[in-house]
């Protein structure tokens, strides 16, 4: 069975400076993909990037970045130029090509100090 | 606004009562899902529907029941609500794209059983 792993259960940045949320998953299949989802306190929670396990090249959209090292099947988020509406719980997130069923991580928090 | 709205937002309730958790999305997807998810820790699927008439249960062994009668509406029902169902429900419908789908998220019910 698949499974997510974050081993952070809570990480601080500095406003303007760069934080990286770790994330490590096991599988046995080729075809799957991976997401990071953010959940402000109270509010909806929201897809904040994705990758293609069949794309080599590391997904990217504004300050946000992964690191996809697929032998090592690792799937690192890395936040840029933090600012205080980043503080949030980040999942990391599988899904199977094979299915419609995501597969969380248990979460990590993220605090953004002024 | 296309969006996907979740009501209650809060509800306390007594043991053994009976409730409706409602769900609406206002994009045309076909795909919902219910999440539930206790307090800092990560979401389990328990319900899902491919579309109208179509409901399948998650990984997650729960007590409540879905229908799936009208392309926007994927409401959860508890005939007999117990505290151990206190937790955090979320619903969510996708885009249906044929690679790494998106998650929208409503905000939540928090439901708290006495």
């Amino acid at each position: 069975a698949q499974t997510v792993t974050q081993s952070q259960p809570e990480m601080s940045v500095q406003e303007a400076e760069t934080v990286t949320l770790s994330c490590t998953y096991d599988t046995s299949e080729s075809d799957y993909y991976l997401f990071w989802y953010k959940q402000p306190p109270s509010r909806q929670m929201i897809l904040v990037i994705r990758q293609e396990a069949y794309k080599q090249q590391n997904a990217t959209e504004n300050r946000f970045s992964v690191n996809f090292q697929k032998a090592a099947k690792s799937f690192s988020l890395k936040i840029s130029d933090s600012q205080l509406g980043d503080a949030a719980m980040y999942f990391c997130a599988y899904r199977s090509g094979n299915t419609d069923k995501l597969i969380f991580g248990t979460g990590t928090r993220l605090q953004v100090f002024p | 606004e296309a969006d996907i709205y979740q009501t209650p937002r809060y509800l306390v309730i007594g043991t053994g009562k009976k409730i409706t958790l409602e769900c609406s999305q206002t994009m045309g997807h076909d795909k919902m899902y219910w999440y539930q998810q206790d307090p800092g820790m990560e979401l389990h699927l328990i319900h899902y529907s491919y579309g109208v008439n179509s409901t399948e249960k998650g990984d997650l062994s729960s007590e409540s029941t879905v229908s799936r009668i009208r392309t926007e509406h994927f409401p959860l029902t508890l005939e007999s609500a117990r505290p151990s169902h206190t937790s955090q429900y979320l619903c969510a419908s996708s885009d249906d794209r044929a690679y790494g789908e998106k998650l929208f998220f409503g905000s939540g019910t928090q439901l708290s059983v006495l």
